[in-house]
């Protein structure tokens, strides 16, 4: 893998539903995976920052895992609600910077 | 209070214009981002300054030239606007390399 990529690019759940999504990352090198929250209309917003291969990582109904031997990490969003809908963005960190992938577009119907 | 700043929020202008944008953050953060979102939506870096001095300049045009008077300041000043260079354009800050907060960003239309 060469570039950051996130799949699916969207889904649509019913509230309540539970959901996952996936980000693939180059393995060599690593430094660091984080994840945001970017809702339409205003700025990306952070919600976790993994270094370590095993990392898991929790706010509320959202939870996050990472594996950097294989160069994956999985968002969970458990009980999905209306306002949860958001694209979802993974970025691998290195010393200087980070890479984004292109996201997923979540849309949680009521 | 806002974390990190950007004005304007929405600039519209002529091919051919300069024009200059400002960010500023009050998180006393040492790094500050330029990224343009491009028509795809990708979050693409252009500069990263650390502590005022340039660290990161990727492939853009050299008609981009980022300004960071103090830490708390980037400001992104653009020659000879293009139409390619509409997009909305996002400041970030960080401590360090972790996580970036980001400004409301500026959507920038050349006509």
């Amino acid at each position: 893998i060469l570039n950051v990529e996130q799949s699916p690019q969207s889904l649509h759940v019913q509230e309540g539903d539970s959901t996952n999504f996936t980000c693939s990352f180059p393995s060599s090198n690593f430094y660091a995976l984080h994840w945001y929250r970017w809702e339409t209309a205003k700025s990306p917003e952070a919600l976790f920052v993994m270094t370590l291969n095993g990392d898991e990582k929790k706010k509320g109904r959202i939870s996050a895992t990472l594996n950097t031997k294989e160069g994956y990490s999985y968002l969970y969003i458990k009980g999905s609600q209306p306002e949860d809908s958001a694209t979802y963005l993974c970025a691998r960190g290195s010393a200087r910077q980070l890479t984004f992938g292109s996201g997923t577009q979540l849309t949680v119907l009521p | 209070d806002t974390a990190v700043s950007q004005t304007p929020k929405y600039l519209v202008t002529q091919m051919g214009n300069d024009k200059s944008i400002k960010c500023e953050q009050n998180l006393g953060h040492d790094t500050m981002y330029w990224y343009k979102q491009d028509s795809k939506k990708f979050l693409k870096i252009m500069f990263s300054y650390n502590n005022k001095e340039l660290i990161i300049n990727e492939t853009v045009p050299n008609r981009f030239s980022p300004k960071s008077p103090d830490k708390a300041h980037l400001n992104l000043h653009i020659n000879s606007l293009e139409l390619g260079d509409s997009a909305v354009y996002f400041c970030a800050s960080s401590q360090g390399v972790y996580q970036q907060y980001f400004g409301p960003g500026t959507r920038l239309t050349v006509t």
